[in-house]
């Protein structure tokens, strides 16, 4: 596709659940992101990847969410033990600079509730 | 810590009306400042972006205004349209690192 792309685009699930979410970046861009919308609120960071390695984790809320990039392309956010807390929808964004000057292309997220 | 402060949290103008948002930042090592535009359903999108070595960027009908000193930038909208209708962030980060989102306004425009 010639967007990003995140599945599933809803997830609802019980607290205390596993939960993944996917993201597949538009081909060719180096950097990839995840972040965290509340409802009404704007992006929170959590995760920043340059290939395969985390380049900037400091967003992650505590170490039950990890996230991976294991060949540089898609990318998997998982969230362990999940709490009420943490129904949001999840963004990823990827662009082809690999900083944040560059522009963020978003997928269109995926909405995560936990009941 | 909200690093980047917005507002209004919501807007409504007539069409072909100015619509004007402002944003507020602390961080002194900001330097990129760009505005995205979000409808429901979808994820942002980048709108316009702005660097601290201009006081201003046009492009069509959207222009920001960015205020060095006084760490301040807005996004004005000139003739505003129904389509431009949606939610507004501005965000900001130093270079090569992560954007900071504000808060959104939700705008709308009513004929």
């Amino acid at each position: 596709g010639a967007g990003v792309s995140q599945t599933p685009s809803n997830k609802v699930t019980e607290k205390g659940k596993y939960v993944e979410l996917r993201c597949d970046p538009i081909s060719g861009h180096t950097a990839l992101y995840w972040y965290r919308q509340s409802l009404g609120q704007g992006p929170e960071f959590l995760i920043y990847f340059q290939g395969t390695g985390a380049a900037d984790d400091s967003g992650l809320p505590n170490d039950r969410f990890f996230a991976v990039r294991p060949e540089g392309s898609v990318s998997t956010l998982k969230i362990q033990r999940t709490e009420r807390g943490d129904s949001a929808v999840y963004l990823c964004a990827s662009s082809f600079s690999g900083s944040a000057t560059g522009e963020l292309f978003f997928g269109e997220g995926s909405r995560l509730t936990v009941l | 810590q909200q690093q980047v402060k917005q507002s209004p949290q919501s807007l409504i103008v007539q069409k072909g009306g100015i619509s004007i948002i402002n944003c507020a930042y602390e961080n002194t090592a900001f330097d990129y400042f760009p505005w995205y535009q979000q409808f429901p359903g979808k994820g942002p999108a980048l709108l316009i972006a702005i660097r601290p070595d201009v006081s201003e960027k046009k492009e069509g009908r959207f222009t920001i205004s960015f205020n060095k000193s006084a760490k301040q930038f807005s996004l004005h909208i000139m003739d505003s349209q129904p389509g431009d209708s949606a939610t507004y962030f501005c965000a900001a980060s130093p270079i090569d690192e992560k954007l900071t989102f504000g808060t959104g306004t939700r705008l709308t425009i009513i004929p």
